[in-house]
């Protein structure tokens, strides 16, 4: 089945400095991948979704990246301001006639002002 | 601005109790979701449904059940709550299956303690 983690459980990075999310998935038939930033006390909000034939897509100050060599992705979010600061999850979909998200557990990034 | 509604924030049951947790989404949305969330082990799915009447256990269905009498609604039940349900629970519905730029939209969550 599908299992999707991250490298780190915690980030702290200076507010302006760029920040990286990385996540790293098992199931090479997932074909749809989505980022959620989760503040305390809130439920999970959609960031930014990539499908497997893409290798990149950008939003306002996030980029995704897919690598699907060694099925990893990354969340890249560009000059990090103190409202960043939340639980980021990715999700992986397990590929077709899958209406199944898996989560991983998170990486709780902390801005520094 | 679409919504996904959770009846309630917090509750408190006593053990043995049956809990209902209601969501309710006003996207026209096909596809609904119950997550729980715990600290160290993240997002593990219980139970969707993917139209009226229809229902699939996910992960962790154990101690579950769910109903979905109307498009819109989707209700978590707990037959008799133990305190290893106490959790976070989290409702999520979405319109297609993997399509671009329709993720997943999630409620604000329903802590519920057992005691």
């Amino acid at each position: 089945g599908e299992s999707v983690g991250l490298h780190l459980p915690t980030l702290s990075v200076q507010e302006g400095d760029n920040s990286i999310i990385n996540c790293a998935y098992s199931n090479s038939a997932s074909d749809y991948f989505i980022w959620y930033k989760q503040e305390s006390g809130k439920g999970p909000q959609f960031i930014i979704d990539i499908r497997s034939n893409m290798d990149k897509r950008q939003g306002q100050r996030v980029t995704v990246l897919l690598n699907k060599t060694v099925k990893h992705l990354s969340l890249q979010i560009a000059a990090t301001q103190p409202g960043d600061s939340a639980v980021y999850f990715c999700a992986g979909e397990g590929g077709a006639g899958s209406y199944q998200l898996t989560f991983g557990k998170g990486t709780k990034l902390s801005v520094i002002p | 601005d679409v919504k996904v509604t959770q009846s309630s924030r917090y509750l408190v049951k006593r053990t043995g109790e049956k809990v209902f947790l209601e969501c309710v989404q006003d996207m026209d949305h096909e596809n609904m979701f119950w997550y729980r969330q715990d600290p160290g082990l993240g997002l593990r799915l219980i139970y969707f449904s993917y139209d009226v009447k229809m229902k699939e256990k996910g992960d962790i269905p154990e101690g579950y059940s769910v109903s979905r009498e109307k498009k819109e609604r989707f209700s978590l039940i707990l037959e008799s709550a133990s305190t290893n349900q106490t959790s976070m629970y989290l409702c999520a519905s979405s319109l297609f299956h993997g399509t671009l730029g329709n993720g997943y939209t999630f409620g604000s969550g329903t802590r519920l303690t057992v005691v």
